[in-house]
């Protein structure tokens, strides 16, 4: 069946430093693949989405390049800053289907 | 614009005791509505989803309802909660199309069984 994983249960890094959140799946179809954030007590928001191959998608200084032939959707982002502290989730869907979420990251920025 | 409103936003109930939770969604036509719930700092587990109104198809089995009485409203509830129901209740909306199912989620209702 289709699946999401994301290794990291929790990333903690120090401000101004690069971070990447890995994303692998596995599905046998023409893969959507999300990323959301969960700041502390709020909802979900839907950070970056992307269906295309090889394609750059960026917003609010976060990028991640869905690879196809690697199964991989990396979150990324130059600079961290302390407001990006939250819950990272990485999903997967197709045009049928609710999106499947992995177990998430939580990432932590300290000062 | 569209917009999801969750009721209660949270609520404190006794174990055995039943649970009503709410979503209206204004600004679209005929959605597609999910309930999914979330353990403290755990994943996302879609509960139940409904593409149009009076079918909802359930996901997994925790002893919980739900109903979509109005295209846009979407309701969860049970007669008896347990101690394992406490935690994040999530609506959320989509539209079919070539989105991929993009969803958009209200802002929850925290639920504490004592």
């Amino acid at each position: 069946g289709d699946s999401v994983t994301q290794t990291e249960g929790l990333v903690t890094l120090t401000k101004g430093l690069p971070v990447m959140l890995n994303c692998t799946y596995q599905t046998t179809y023409s893969p959507f693949l999300f990323w959301y954030v969960q700041h502390l007590n709020e909802a979900p928001k839907l950070l970056l989405k992307s269906s295309t191959d090889n394609k750059r998608t960026e917003h609010q200084g976060f990028y991640a390049t869905l690879h196809k032939s690697s199964s991989s959707f990396h979150l990324q982002k130059s600079s961290v800053q302390l407001s990006d502290s939250a819950l990272y989730f990485c999903a997967l869907s197709n045009n049928n289907n609710a999106p499947r979420f992995g177990a998430g990251t939580k990432l932590s920025v300290k000062p | 614009a569209q917009t999801i409103h969750q009721w209660p936003v949270a609520e404190i109930k006794a174990v055995g005791s039943p649970l009503s939770l709410g979503c209206t969604i204004k600004g679209k036509s005929s959605p597609n509505l999910y309930w999914y719930w979330q353990a403290t700092g755990g994943t996302l587990q879609q509960l139940f989803y409904s593409i149009t109104v009076g079918q909802v198809e359930s996901v997994v089995q925790l002893n919980l309802s739900a109903s979509r009485p109005k295209d846009d409203q979407f309701i969860l509830s049970t007669e008896k909660l347990l101690l394992s129901h406490s935690g994040f209740y999530l609506c959320a909306w989509s539209l079919l199309g070539n989105s991929g199912n993009t969803l958009y989620f209200g802002e929850g209702s925290r639920l504490i069984v004592v």
